[in-house]
């Protein structure tokens, strides 16, 4: 399965500031997703990464709030804007294999918000 | 997307004990993934089941996918320290592109005791 790898892998910020997650992939994927693991809690979709076009968002997740780029088949970053505690969280990128099939994850980026 | 719940949400037990668990959802699925997460990783499949009544092993993992579509189980024989971590289900949904999306069940935590 592909090798997933996620920048950084923690960081402490600032309320009111952004951070951007990268998340590379050593293949060419079509589809990635990004989800958001809050404490002790189960993963949640954020969205879909499109590749040439604008992610989809699942309900409760806005584009001003989580910008998603998708430049390439193997690359994506998600932006967590204006960031307050709430948005403590684990961010998690994948990759789709096909319908109904497995998804593949990155370790994570853990994120804290003074 | 669809709510998976996980049962039982925690659980200790002796080294070398069986485990069990399970995952019920109020709609049908045509896939169903165990995954395990541990500590500061994203979480790892461990199993993918495709049919209904289907058993698959893995190791000491055993899973079975449920007759009605709506449920799932995953058995762990002789439980090891390293078994500690949290266990998710998951199911394929509303595919998008190439792939689907996944909604993810309310985890099992374990921890096994010396």
């Amino acid at each position: 399965s592909a090798v997933i790898s996620q920048k950084p892998s923690r960081d402490i910020c600032q309320r009111g500031t952004s951070l951007t997650i990268q998340c590379q992939v050593d293949s060419q994927v079509t589809m990635m997703f990004w989800y958001r693991q809050q404490p002790g809690q189960s993963l949640t979709l954020i969205a879909t990464a499109n590749q040439g076009s604008e992610a989809t968002y699942e309900s409760g997740f806005v584009i001003d709030k989580f910008p998603i780029s998708r430049p390439n088949l193997t690359f994506s970053t998600l932006t967590v804007s204006n960031m307050s505690p709430e948005d403590s969280s684990i961010y998690l990128c994948s990759v789709g294999q096909g319908r109904n099939q497995p998804q593949h994850f990155g370790d994570g980026t853990r994120l804290s918000i003074l | 997307g669809q709510q998976l719940n996980q049962s039982p949400q925690s659980m200790f037990i002796q080294e070398g004990e069986d485990v069990s668990m399970n995952c019920t959802s109020s709609s049908i699925f045509n896939t169903w993934l165990w995954y395990k997460q541990d500590p500061g990783e994203g979480p790892v499949l461990l199993i993918a089941l495709y049919k209904a009544g289907e058993l698959t092993s893995n190791g000491r993992l055993t899973a079975q996918f449920g007759i009605t579509r709506k449920d799932s189980f995953l058995n762990i024989s002789a439980s090891i320290p390293s078994d500690v971590g949290i266990y998710f289900c998951a199911g394929p949904w509303g595919s998008t592109g190439t792939a689907s999306k996944l909604t993810f069940g309310t985890g099992t935590r374990l921890q096994v005791t010396l």
